[in-house]
């Protein structure tokens, strides 16, 4: 079955670690996203990638990075700099980036700060 | 700048009654909107879309949005609730760069018995 798959499904994080989210896809699709979700606060982008080797800040960028060295693949590295990192995190991917094709979701992350 | 507006955090009706979900849009090039459903600890699934064409699209589960232009909304609805549909619902629109999506805070529906 193709899909998107995220790991681990729940992180504990001490502060000031770092921690690497996993997104990996099947889907052959080029343009990846990693979302922030917030209680109330609706889905904020973090990175999105449109090909490999190429990736953009969305609008929480920062305490964050990602890397996109394969199509499949599109890691977040949650910094020690992001101060509050406790969220539900998603990745998506879409086909193509392109404003009509739709975005498909992973099962999500949920990191929590101890 | 797109942004995107729910109406009511929280939506409560009956079984059997008709649900809509409110949304409108705000968008200086012509919109690409979506509906997905979330629920509890999962991700997002597409309802429907809007791109072109037929301004009423039919999406799963018995789901419909209609694109209105003159009132800029996109707003959900179905005509019989049930159950199962209790969840988290977003209205999205496309971005105009990259396909990014504003997501709207999101609207969540309890169906009671």
């Amino acid at each position: 079955d193709g899909g998107i798959t995220q790991s681990p499904k729940y992180l504990f994080r001490k502060e000031g670690q770092n921690v690497t989210l996993s997104c990996e896809q099947n889907l052959n699709h080029d343009a990846m996203y990693w979302y922030r979700q917030d209680p109330g606060q609706g889905l904020r982008l973090i990175y999105y990638s449109q090909i490999v080797n190429d990736f953009q800040k969305g609008d929480i960028a920062e305490g964050y990075s990602v890397s996109r060295e394969k199509k499949e693949s599109f890691p977040l590295t949650v910094t020690s700099a992001q101060k509050n990192p406790t969220a539900f995190y998603l990745c998506a991917s879409s086909i193509v980036p392109g404003g009509y094709n739709e975005q498909f979701f992973g099962p999500g992350t949920r990191l929590t700060v101890l | 700048a797109q942004s995107v507006t729910q109406l009511g955090s929280h939506v409560s009706v009956s079984e059997g009654a008709l649900v809509l979900l409110r949304c409108n849009y705000s968008s200086s090039v012509p919109p690409y909107l979506f509906w997905y459903v979330q629920y509890p600890n999962q991700g997002l699934q597409l309802l429907l879309k809007y791109t072109t064409g037929a301004t009423l699209v039919k999406g799963i589960n018995g789901f419909e949005a209609e694109f209105k232009k003159s009132e800029t909304s996109f707003h959900l609805t179905k005509p019989s609730a049930h159950m199962s549909d209790a969840a988290e619902y977003f209205c999205a629109v496309s971005g105009s760069q990259g396909g990014k999506l504003i997501f709207g805070q999101g609207t969540e529906l309890s169906v009671k018995p």
